[in-house]
């Protein structure tokens, strides 16, 4: 069983419009977790990193937040735009170094 | 500050040949990992690089090897290709070792999309 889940798998939204993604986790010891944005055909690209103590953490129009009691995180997108059509991961590091990955979350933005 | 370098961008090899992906880091970095990229499984962890070292392994077979050399550059090899290897293998470089384990960053390169027929 994956040791990281999201959700939803896809979702569309209109652009101007907010929407938040999910990630739950079970990797333990945790050390952190990261969001990453993957545009069709590019590599990831970071958008934040989570440690144990860190609940928020913002990158423009991206909010990620964090409840290590229990494991879970999201990725809050403030007024979309046709720009974040992309795959958002999740990604949790342990703390022997290991990197367990979501499946990913398709968000498709509408005009 | 040039970013992680992955060459050929494409390439289609036949059942039973080999293939040898190429990886350069950014500047400075030290550790190098790989991973492969499928519409069914997701960012599959392949194996990690740091200081020539391999330091952690995923769950491939044996066929997928790989190695980096004094300045960092890495290279990543796959034997006898299978039509499951069909995929996007993504190279990252990041300062610490462990992906950038800690607060560090990973930082990706754009891929090397490998066809199998």
């Amino acid at each position: 069983k994956n040791q990281v889940e999201q959700s939803p798998q896809s979702l569309i939204i209109l652009e101007g419009k907010n929407c938040t993604l999910q990630c739950n986790y079970t990797v333990s010891p945790f050390s952190n977790l990261r969001w990453y944005k993957q545009d069709t055909g590019r590599g990831p690209v970071s958008l934040t990193i989570m440690t144990f103590s860190e609940n928020t953490k913002s990158n423009g129009r991206y909010t990620a937040t964090l409840d290590a009691d229990t494991k879970q995180s999201s990725l809050h997108i403030t007024a979309s735009q046709l720009s974040d059509s992309a795959s958002y991961i999740c990604v949790v590091s342990a703390r022997d170094y290991k990197l367990s990955f979501g499946a990913g979350t398709t968000v498709t933005v509408r005009a | 500050k040039a970013g992680v370098t992955q060459t050929p961008r494409y390439l289609i090899k036949t059942r039973g040949q080999q293939v040898t992906l190429s990886c350069s880091p950014i500047s400075g970095h030290r550790s190098v990992s790989w991973y492969q990229q499928t519409p069914g499984q997701g960012l599959q962890f392949l194996f990690e690089y740091f200081s020539e070292t391999q330091r952690n392994k995923g769950n491939f077979p044996g066929r997928f090897s790989g190695r980096q050399f004094s300045n960092s550059r890495s290279e990543m090899n796959v034997s006898t290709l299978e039509l499951g290897d069909s995929a996007l293998y993504l190279c990252a470089s990041s300062y610490y070792r462990g992906g950038g384990a800690g607060t560090g960053e990973l930082f990706f390169g754009e891929g090397s999309r490998l066809t199998v027929l």
